[in-house]
């Protein structure tokens, strides 16, 4: 059973505050590190997929950072808006051989609030 | 709207009864995933296809059965249903098989009773 952990659980902060959370992940057999954003009411919306250690992403005031040696990933929010608030999801996929490649194990997501 | 369809948006029915949910993926996406999430479960992977034809695995029952039609679009069947297969059901689909960001759909939430 693969171990994709997500802290913190949730976290409530100030808009503007800057925030991070983390994805821990099993450093062997490394594929791809999935993030995605899971609004109240609607579904996972994905936003980055990463490969490579060292990689980093960005998109608007989110970007993300991987290291595949020591089984981590950071997303960072900057300047956090009401709108961000939101479980952020990372999924781990394995290369375990032709038959998993399309398997994501999901953490159990960081429950993001941002108050005005 | 990711453009993934998924119907119906709800489903009560009796133990021991068989439904089935389906998923309709996104134009040009050829892969398909179905996905579980239950009560303080996070979201659990349950089969993939990819072009017609099963790819990944996850602890799918046995009870449980999906496919993928020609059109690409795909069916999972419960059957035998049991008061812990409530839960809700995604779909989600992406243009390749391994490392392509998934696209969800809204899900379906399916009640035992």
């Amino acid at each position: 059973i693969l171990n994709v952990e997500q802290s913190p659980q949730s976290l409530h902060v100030q808009e503007g505050d800057s925030t991070n959370f983390t994805c821990s992940f099993p450093s062997s057999n490394f594929y791809a590190l999935h993030w995605y954003r899971w609004e109240t009411a609607k579904s996972p919306e994905a936003l980055f997929v990463m490969t490579l250690n060292g990689d980093e992403k960005k998109k608007g005031r989110i970007s993300a950072t991987l290291n595949t040696k020591e089984g981590y990933s950071y997303l960072y929010i900057k300047g956090s808006q009401p709108e961000d608030s939101a479980t952020y999801l990372c999924a781990f996929q394995q290369n375990a051989g032709g038959t998993s490649y399309g398997k994501l194990t999901f953490g159990q997501g960081t429950i993001l609030t941002v108050h005005p | 709207d990711s453009g993934v369809t998924q119907t119906p948006k709800h489903l009560i029915t009796a133990t021991g009864q068989r439904v089935t949910l389906r998923c309709s993926p996104r134009s040009g996406d050829l892969s398909v995933y179905w996905y579980q999430q239950s009560l303080d479960q996070g979201l659990q992977f349950l089969i993939q296809y990819y072009n017609g034809e099963e790819r990944a695995k996850g602890n799918i029952l046995e009870r449980f059965s999906a496919q993928q039609f020609p059109d690409l679009h795909s069916e999972l069947n419960l059957s035998s249903l049991e008061l812990g297969d409530s839960a809700l059901y995604f779909c989600a689909s992406s243009p390749g098989q391994y490392n392509s960001p998934l696209h969800f759909g809204n899900g379906t939430r399916l009640t035992v009773t």
